[in-house]
């Protein structure tokens, strides 16, 4: 079993439409939670980090529920840009810190 | 834009061969770390250097590699090369807190 799952999708999503991703992690030390977006070829961008209180960035929402190792991501209004894969990250520290990713989660957006 | 470059930004190898891939961390930032994302998976964790030395290492065999040089560049060194190790090889720099990646370099074993 992989330490972060993802539906590697595609979600294929008319614009102005709302879309949820979803994604587990195995491991309950993992300390924080991250999405990051990754353009075709290009590498992964910091999208946002997800807290236990939910956080928001303008038509993001992201939340993490501790007890069930979940982590979630909102697009609302979704726009042509908003097209990418998006990894759900978790971050360790053992020692050192260490990003584990999720395969990612590819989202099309239509006209 | 991340302030975090790898070069070369493509690379084709012979299946045996070795290879160097470089990378410049963000200025000030003393952590590396490189990852390796083969086509339709995320990037998974090969190693991690802090002030010159390997602190941390993924599932990954001896011949991959690596050094930090005192100005915190890094180098990934992968000698035998496989076919499968065609994938995109992803630089990461860090000082406390948020990872910043640079564009990555597209290895091809052929």
């Amino acid at each position: 079993r992989k330490e972060v799952e993802q539906d590697p999708g595609p979600f294929n999503v008319p614009e102005g439409a709302t879309v949820a991703f979803n994604c587990t992690y195995s491991n309950s030390a993992s300390q924080s939670f991250f999405w990051y977006r990754q353009d075709c070829r290009k590498e992964p961008k910091l999208l946002m980090s997800v807290y236990s209180s939910g956080n928001e960035d303008g038509r993001f929402t992201a939340q993490l529920n501790r007890a069930s190792q979940y982590i979630s991501l909102l697009i609302r209004d979704s726009k042509l840009s908003d097209s990418a894969t998006y990894l759900c990250v978790v971050k360790r520290t053992t020692g050192f810190q260490k990003l584990v990713f999720g395969t990612g989660t590819r989202l099309l957006v239509s006209p | 834009e991340t302030g975090v470059t790898q070069s070369p930004t493509h690379l084709i190898k012979t299946r045996g061969q070795q290879v160097t891939l470089r990378c410049s961390s963000q200025s000030g930032h003393n952590t590396v770390s490189w990852y390796q994302q083969a086509l339709g998976q995320g990037p998974q964790f090969i190693f991690q250097y802090y002030r010159e030395e390997e602190n941390g290492r993924g599932n990954f065999p001896p011949r991959f590699s690596g050094l930090q040089f005192p100005n915190y560049s890094s180098e990934l060194n992968v000698n035998a090369l496989e076919l499968d190790d065609s994938a995109l090889y992803l630089c990461a720099s860090s000082l406390e807190t948020e990872a910043f990646f640079g564009q990555g370099t597209r290895l091809t074993v052929v």
